[in-house]
């Protein structure tokens, strides 16, 4: 599976958008984006995955450059309850052979939203 | 929406002794993952199962096991506790046979090995 880095740590302020962005470069084809949050020492959240169009729901939006090999996860507009760690997981295409879908996390990225 | 159920919520045991975790995924849910998150850690893969055979292996110590059952629930079971099982441990639902692999996660059991 592809590795991904992220920044250790960012700082938003509330009711501003939070970008948080990761590099994939040696993702491969078929191999997905996927993000998921974990608020302190609860279990982590699905937020959204994108092959390579842009995806957007209810809770974030997800840029993919062309090349596929960054991302951004765009939360629009902050609150105090969008601190958490957030994680961004490259992983295979499972319809296309790969692993079996356990999630590797990384050392994802501490946001802190600020009043 | 249902969610994962997981149980208990906390539980302390001895060195040597046993713990069983118990996971409820969500209804129509067929595969359930675990994972593991030690103090100040990431989680970690433990082991999964579709449609109650086992899926994947991962970093998960012989002195586990696990398996799922006919109702989908699934029980880890953890025998000769080491004070390092320490840990939160959490399992995840997903509907892999329907194609879509994003994972639910539960609450978690968080299990202290005095």
């Amino acid at each position: 599976d592809a590795k991904t880095t992220q920044p250790p740590s960012m700082d938003c302020a509330e009711g501003r958008a939070a970008n948080l962005p990761c590099n994939h470069s040696t993702i491969s084809g078929n191999e997905y984006v996927y993000w998921y949050r974990q608020i302190h020492s609860q279990g982590p959240q699905y937020i959204i995955h994108g092959l390579k169009n842009n995806e957007t729901n209810e809770m974030a939006s997800l840029i993919i450059t062309e090349d596929r090999k960054s991302s951004t996860l765009i939360l629009p507009h902050a609150t105090l309850r969008d601190t958490a760690v957030y994680y961004c997981i490259v992983r295979p295409n499972m319809n296309y052979g790969g692993s079996q879908g356990n999630l590797i996390f990384g050392k994802g990225t501490k946001l802190s939203v600020k009043p | 929406a249902a969610g994962v159920i997981q149980s208990p919520r906390h539980l302390i045991k001895e060195k040597r002794e046993t713990a069983t975790l118990k996971c409820y995924p969500i209804p129509r849910h067929d595969t359930v993952y675990w994972y593991q998150q030690g103090p100040g850690q990431d989680p970690q893969f433990l082991i999964s199962f579709y449609e109650k055979m086992q899926s994947d292996k991962g970093s998960i110590p012989d002195r586990f096991s696990a398996q799922q059952f006919s109702d989908y629930h699934s029980e880890l079971n953890m025998s000769s506790l080491e004070l390092g099982d320490s840990a939160l441990y959490f399992c995840a639902s997903g509907l892999k046979g329907q194609g879509r692999y994003e994972q639910y996660f539960g609450p978690g059991t968080r299990l202290t090995v005095t």
